[in-house]
């Protein structure tokens, strides 16, 4: 089946980089996503990528995919206190609608 | 991205009771679905709500406990029925395609915060 697993927690002093990383086991899935969540809030889209590329990169975050092992990575550069949120990958299958979440990251960015 | 609202945002309903969650949306989206995130966990899919016809469910959701309208391209409603306090979770619309956005971007509404006694 699909299963997606990410770890729970992260803590990152301000002003450095904060990796967020997923493991998937679907090798249908053709599209990754990255979503944020902050306390009482919807999520929101941050990035996706499609399974051809290996790298996307848009201001601060970069998406890392590698394919072979089935891991994807967001990294986020000078992580400010509003980064401080839930993170979640999804994956999802070509051809098909449904998004299979991660357990989600919260991240703690420290001053 | 389309801009995205629900109501109620929150609610304490008594077991047994039901409970109708409205999404609409600003623009027109080809595609609604309903997700359950429960409280510490994940989201997962209920169904996608398919425009004049019959919500497409997920495995271990049933019509008959959630049902789903979708009337017009920008509109939806999730129902829980009959419910008990394993319904409470957060209750998220979501809207792909159309105006909304590309293709494959699926943008989620604020949620609604659902507690059941």
């Amino acid at each position: 089946g699909e299963d997606v697993e990410q770890s729970l927690f992260l803590s990152v002093r301000e002003g450095d980089s904060s990796v967020i990383n997923c493991t998937y086991t679907d090798s249908s899935s053709t599209y990754l996503y990255w979503y944020k969540q902050e306390p009482g809030a919807g999520l929101q889209l941050l990035t996706y990528i499609f399974s051809n590329m290996d790298m996307k990169q848009d201001q601060r975050l970069t998406v890392l995919l590698n394919k072979k092992d089935k891991h994807l990575s967001l990294r986020i550069a000078d992580t400010q206190t509003g980064d401080s949120a839930i993170y979640f990958c999804a994956t999802r299958r070509g051809g098909g609608n449904k998004l299979t979440f991660g357990t989600g990251t919260q991240l703690k960015v420290e001053l | 991205s389309a801009v995205i609202s629900q109501k109620p945002s929150r609610d304490i309903c008594q077991r047994g009771t039901s409970l109708t969650i409205q999404c609409q949306v600003d623009s027109q989206v080809t595609m609604m679905f309903w997700y359950r995130q429960q409280p510490g966990q994940s989201l997962t899919l209920i169904a996608t709500a398919n425009q004049g016809s019959e919500a497409t469910y997920e495995s271990g959701f049933v019509i008959d406990k959630f049902p789903i309208s979708r009337p017009n391209l920008t509109f939806s409603t999730l129902t829980v029925s009959n419910m008990s306090p394993e319904d409470s979770s957060i209750y998220l619309c979501s809207v792909e395609g159309g105006l909304a956005g590309g293709t494959y971007e699926q943008y989620f509404g604020p949620g609604t915060r659902l507690t059941v006694t």
